[in-house]
């Protein structure tokens, strides 16, 4: 199975800052995904990161908000843009594997 | 992709088996059921997937019915460890579908 690293795994941030999350994996994935986990609640994904191209974005995500870039096969960034407190969640990192999908460990965001 | 309907919580004693339903009445043929469970703080981790064979494997028995409108996860043994949110996810195989979760079911399992 693919595993899955990601960087930072938790931050503070301020209000109206960007902050960008980093994702490797060990091996070649197909797919590389972002997903989001408010408190309490279940994964939503963000977008589809393609590599070499602009991602596609889930229904209410938006490039200008969350930034996202796939130079090469096994790494990804997810930059959150502007941020304001209701983008504290954890933002999670996933791959897809030849059998199914992986998911990073996650990077708990708090913005205040 | 097809929806699923699961139970929001179960409880289960521990070294017993714990058996978690799903519902997917509107899953299409070519559409696997997938389960993932999620560890408080932790991302989701894989568990098993079949299209309409039980299935099993060192964590857990999958059987899904004949008429494929629903399945249960199940955990033979459940030890404290097997306490977190289990997912049942429908999706066709294959790049470019990608997996959307539903609510869960938030198992605890009891000593």
């Amino acid at each position: 199975s693919a595993v899955i690293s990601q960087k930072p795994s938790r931050d503070i941030c301020q209000r109206g800052t960007s902050l960008t999350i980093q994702c490797q994996v060990d091996s070649q994935v197909t797919m590389m995904f972002w997903y989001r986990q408010q408190p309490g609640q279940s994964l939503t994904l963000i977008a589809t990161a393609n590599q070499g191209s602009e991602a596609t974005y889930e229904s209410g995500f938006v490039i200008d908000k969350f930034p996202i870039s796939r130079p090469n096969l096994t790494f990804s960034t997810l930059t959150v843009s502007n941020m304001s407190p209701e983008d504290s969640s954890i933002y999670l990192c996933s791959g897809r594997g030849p059998d199914t999908q992986y998911f990073g460990p996650g990077t708990r965001l708090t913005v205040l | 992709d097809a929806k699923t309907t699961q139970p929001p919580s179960m409880d289960c004693a521990e070294g017993r088996a714990a058996n978690l339903p799903c519902n997917h009445s509107t899953i299409s043929g070519n559409e696997y059921v997938y389960w993932y469970r999620q560890i408080h703080s932790q991302g989701p981790q894989y568990i098993i997937h079949g299209l309409k064979n039980n299935e099993t494997n060192e964590m857990a028995s999958l059987i899904i019915t004949e008429d494929r409108k629903s399945s249960t996860l199940i955990l033979p043994h459940a030890t404290l460890r097997d306490t977190a949110v289990y997912y049942c996810i429908v999706r066709v195989a294959g790049t470019g579908n990608q997996f959307y979760f539903g609510t869960g079911t938030s198992l605890t399992v009891i000593p």
